[in-house]
């Protein structure tokens, strides 16, 4: 099972672009890298997904380099209501979620 | 309309109490899931129900049973409550693989409080 590794926290201002970024030196080839954000209180929300080089959709763009071993979040701009936890985890499409394994995720705090 | 439902959403009661939390989803899923988020936030899965077949996960204890009654819920027994089944338990489900991107849609979680 492919382990993640992201850091604890990070602090950022409101209006930044904010960079999260995920070390996965076991991943599979079969494994998808995907993204969740919790706020308090709620459900983890998935973000993003990808496989290879770049994706990107309304809310982050996912930076993925050539060997898979890390993978970059990017938040553009990010507000006040970005504050969450970012959950970055990997995992084989056609197994289900049972073999994706949540980390500790990364604590995002946006400040004004 | 809530995609993924759970019940109740807070639940508190004393050691040794047998409870049950629901789950519903209307998503029409063929995968549903429950995770535990302990007091350090880490999200842990415990089972996969996927067309009737029942993946567990060895670490958890026997006393934690779930239940599918049809393919839209999937529901969470615990036996003989302990303080340390404490924490926020969620209910996921996901379509697997139908398509290229597999999300897993989460519920709002039950937080459990054992006493």
């Amino acid at each position: 099972l492919a382990k993640t590794t992201q850091p604890i926290s990070m602090d950022s201002y409101e209006g930044q672009e904010v960079n999260i970024t995920c070390s996965h030196n076991n991943i599979a080839t079969n494994d998808y890298i995907t993204w969740y954000q919790q706020f308090p209180s709620q459900g983890p929300r998935f973000i993003i997904q990808g496989y290879k080089t770049k994706v990107t959709n309304e809310v982050a763009s996912l930076f993925i380099p050539a060997d898979r071993k890390s993978s970059t979040l990017s938040l553009p701009r990010v507000s006040l209501s970005d504050t969450a936890v970012y959950y970055c985890l990997v995992g084989d499409l056609n197994t289900g979620g049972f073999k994706t394994i949540f980390g500790a995720g990364t604590r995002l705090f946006v400040k004004a | 309309d809530t995609a993924v439902s759970q019940t109740p959403k807070y639940l508190v009661t004393q050691m040794g109490n047998d409870k049950s939390i629901k789950c519903e989803q209307n998503l029409g899923h063929d995968t549903m899931y429950w995770y535990k988020q302990d007091s350090k936030k880490f999200l842990k899965i415990m089972f996969s129900y996927n067309n009737k077949e029942l993946i567990i996960n060895e670490t958890v204890p026997n006393r934690f049973s779930p239940k599918s009654p049809d393919k839209a819920h999937l529901n969470l027994h615990i036996n003989s409550l302990e303080l340390g089944d404490s924490a926020v338990y969620f209910c996921a489900s996901s379509q697997v693989g139908g398509g290229p991107v597999d999300e897993q849609f989460f519920g709002p979680g039950t937080r459990l409080t054992v006493l």
